[in-house]
């Protein structure tokens, strides 16, 4: 079974620009998930996308949006960019259900897109 | 979710047991305990999760003490390939699917 795929695996942007990033999860899996890591937050939660609805938002601004189709393929959208913006972002793939009492609870994360912002 | 403590960084021998501490004194009763870890330039992968038995799996084994304010994970014989960072996480399990990762332990397992 294929994992979870991202791209692009890197990206350079400059300020003010916007950015957008996809995720296709593991075939059969509903569930995609976002994260952002940089060397000073660690790993942030950013939204969780759910049979094309978001189900849970982390703490970001309204410039982090996303949206997950119908494939369950999900992008993720940054705009009017800053250099904090830089990080690895991640997107995870969850099986339908997830349901914590199961032993097949995981969250299974992608390599990750390096955005640097200049 | 309940917060969470670890040691910020340990080392351990190659082919010894490598026993990392995590601390969540404020757990409730319907949080899980679990384990991911982060292998250097990779996403971080899922190493197992318990709610107040002992588990194991083919990576590792979770030791949850009797009043669940602490945790061990255990990898029995460490290799090389084990370093990295090792997040506990606990969260409910009907609080959605976003885990907060905290700062986790670095591990280095040294030949």
């Amino acid at each position: 079974k294929a994992g979870v795929t991202q791209t692009p695996r890197y990206l350079i942007k400059t300020r003010g620009q916007q950015v957008t990033l996809s995720c296709s999860p593991i075939s059969g899996h509903r569930s995609v998930s976002w994260y952002q890591q940089t060397p000073g937050q660690g790993l942030q939660f950013l939204f969780e996308y759910f049979s094309e609805t978001q189900r849970n938002k982390g703490n970001f601004p309204g410039r982090f949006s996303g949206r997950q189709f119908s494939n369950s393929r999900s992008e993720m959208n940054v705009s009017t960019l800053e250099l904090g913006d830089s990080a690895l972002y991640l997107c995870a793939s969850m099986g339908f259900g997830g349901r914590a009492e199961s032993s097949y609870n995981e969250q299974f994360f992608g390599p990750g897109t390096r955005l640097t912002v200049l | 979710d309940a917060k969470t403590t670890q040691p910020t960084s340990m080392d351990c021998a190659e082919g010894r047991a490598a026993n990392l501490p995590c601390n969540h004194s404020t757990i409730s009763g319907n949080e899980y305990v679990y384990w991911y870890r982060q292998i250097h330039s990779q996403g971080p992968q899922y190493i197992i999760h318990g709610l107040k038995n002992n588990e194991t799996n083919e990576m590792a084994s979770l030791i949850i003490t009797e009043d669940r304010k602490s945790s061990t994970l255990i990898l029995p014989h460490a290799t090389l390939r084990d370093t990295a960072v090792y997040y506990c996480i606990v969260r409910e399990s009907n609080s959605g699917y976003a885990l907060n990762f905290g700062k986790g332990t670095s591990l280095l397992v040294t030949p």
